[in-house]
């Protein structure tokens, strides 16, 4: 298994411009989500899905965009990139169910260095 | 809402020194704790859990152990190395209504450990 992997790994973007940060996982996970990390601050959750066709906001999501069409797949969407938005992006999935089934571990991409200038 | 809070960093110790980073947590029923650690330009990998109250979580000389309470998740290892030095990350897992599922982070503590 591949795990949780992201591309790019890194990116630098202008002010306005749009892009897509992606994200797979072969675990046949249901529940995935996007978190980005700022300095002092811990991680924050952007978006998350619960599974294929649902997906729900976060903590932080303003800006940014979610779909999900595969159980696979969790692209997130700048759609106007601002400054504000210079961050490192984390994907994570883990199994649906609760802690008593051992399944509430997510588990990390290795992240997307985004620069916006 | 949920909340995590852990100790202010930097810490930075000597090899073979005891270590230490506070973890308390404020949430709603009874979540699941966790240690995340992200060595430098990688991801987070998990580096122990625990599910239920009093439970003891430990991985690679780490412990901690799940204080409800004194909702607390304090880390510790006796005996720290130079290749313990990362970020540590304390989270919980939401255990109901609109946080289930969700992981909730504290700030991290950069932890340094010098030969």
């Amino acid at each position: 298994n591949a795990g949780v992997t992201q591309t790019p790994k890194f990116q630098v973007l202008k002010t306005g411009q749009s892009m897509t940060l992606q994200c797979a996982q072969d675990m046949n996970h249901e529940y995935m989500s996007w978190y980005r990390q700022d300095p002092g601050m811990g991680l924050r959750l952007i978006h998350y899905s619960v599974g294929a066709g649902i997906t729900d906001q976060g903590e932080v999501p303003n800006g940014y965009n979610v779909s999900r069409s595969t159980t696979e797949d969790f692209p997130l969407r700048l759609l106007s990139a601002a400054p504000s938005q210079t961050s490192v992006y984390f994907c994570a999935s883990r199994l649906g169910g609760s802690a008593r089934f051992g399944t509430d571990t997510q588990y990390f991409g290795p992240g997307t260095r985004l620069t916006v200038l | 809402g949920d909340s995590v809070t852990q100790m202010e960093g930097p810490v930075t110790l000597s090899e073979e020194a005891f270590l230490t980073i506070n973890c308390t947590y404020t949430a709603t029923g009874y979540p699941s704790l966790f240690w995340y650690v992200q060595y430098p330009g990688e991801g987070l990998q998990l580096l122990l859990k625990a599910t239920k109250a009093d439970d003891k979580g430990s991985n690679k000389g780490f412990e901690a152990t799940y204080r409800k309470e004194t909702t607390s998740f304090h880390l510790e290892k006796g005996s720290v190395q130079v290749s313990d030095s990362a970020v540590y990350f304390c989270a919980l897992s939401g255990a109901g209504g609109t946080s289930y599922g969700k992981l909730t982070f504290g700030q991290g503590t950069i932890l340094t450990v010098h030969p």
